[in-house]
């Protein structure tokens, strides 16, 4: 089964850059989606197709995605964007979704 | 405004089934760019994946639940529903219902608010 592997947790200062890690063998040439969860809500979703933005979801949420690392970028943290984040691909080998551990993301 | 809502029994009794509907209203999920899926969170853990039906009643599951897993749907009631059969503790989770949308990549755009069954005699 494939897996993917992210961080544990992640500490960052308000204004500061926040980067989230996502592993997984050749995650670069599969379709990453990343989904943003507060404390008791249901996850959102924040970047599909490794980069793009679903409506409403600001521009300091950017994506990347190149050979075994996929990377979620929160520019200018805010309080508000404290959270667990979780990557997500597809596993054609046996088709279903696969998420990542998931990142916890503190705002200092 | 799309919402989708879970409902079922919160408590369920090892070994036997259960049982979950999720409630789609404000759109339709009998479309070919929609499947519909189920995501659990067991508590203080991260995202499983369930699986999923396209309108048409394809299914997909997760391998590691297959064997015990039902998805089906029914669009006149735009609803789809979940049955996890020979439950144990360990089945113990928030329940998400939640629109996958081809539009956007496959993605899971719309949630419902989930539901925390619990398996316990």
């Amino acid at each position: 089964s494939y897996v993917l592997t992210q961080p544990p947790s992640v500490s960052v200062a308000p204004g500061q850059t926040a980067r989230i890690t996502c592993g997984g063998n050749s995650i670069g040439s599969k379709t990453v989606h990343w989904y943003q969860q507060k404390p008791g809500q249901a996850p959102v979703l924040v970047v599909y197709n490794d980069s793009d933005r679903p409506s409403g979801i600001p521009e300091r949420f950017s994506g990347s995605n190149s050979g075994n690392t996929a990377t979620l970028t929160i520019s200018r943290v805010e309080a508000g964007d404290e959270a667990d984040f979780y990557c997500q691909v597809w596993d054609s080998t046996s088709d279903h979704y696969v998420f990542g551990t998931g990142t916890k993301v503190t705002v200092l | 405004q799309l919402q989708l809502q879970e409902s079922g029994p919160g408590l369920v009794k090892p070994s036997e089934t259960l049982s979950l509907t999720c409630t789609v209203s404000g759109g339709s999920i009998s479309s070919d760019i929609y499947y519909c899926d189920w995501i659990r969170q067991p508590p203080g853990k991260g995202l499983e994946w369930i699986g999923s039906i396209y309108y048409t009643g394809n299914t997909y599951s997760n391998p590691s639940l297959k064997s015990r897993v039902t998805i089906s749907v029914d669009t006149s009631k735009s609803q789809f529903s979940l049955r996890l059969s020979s439950v144990t503790a360990a089945d113990t989770a928030v329940y998400f219902c939640a629109r996958r949308n081809i539009a956007v990549a496959g993605a899971e755009d719309s949630w419902g608010q989930g539901t925390l069954v619990t398996v316990s005699s």
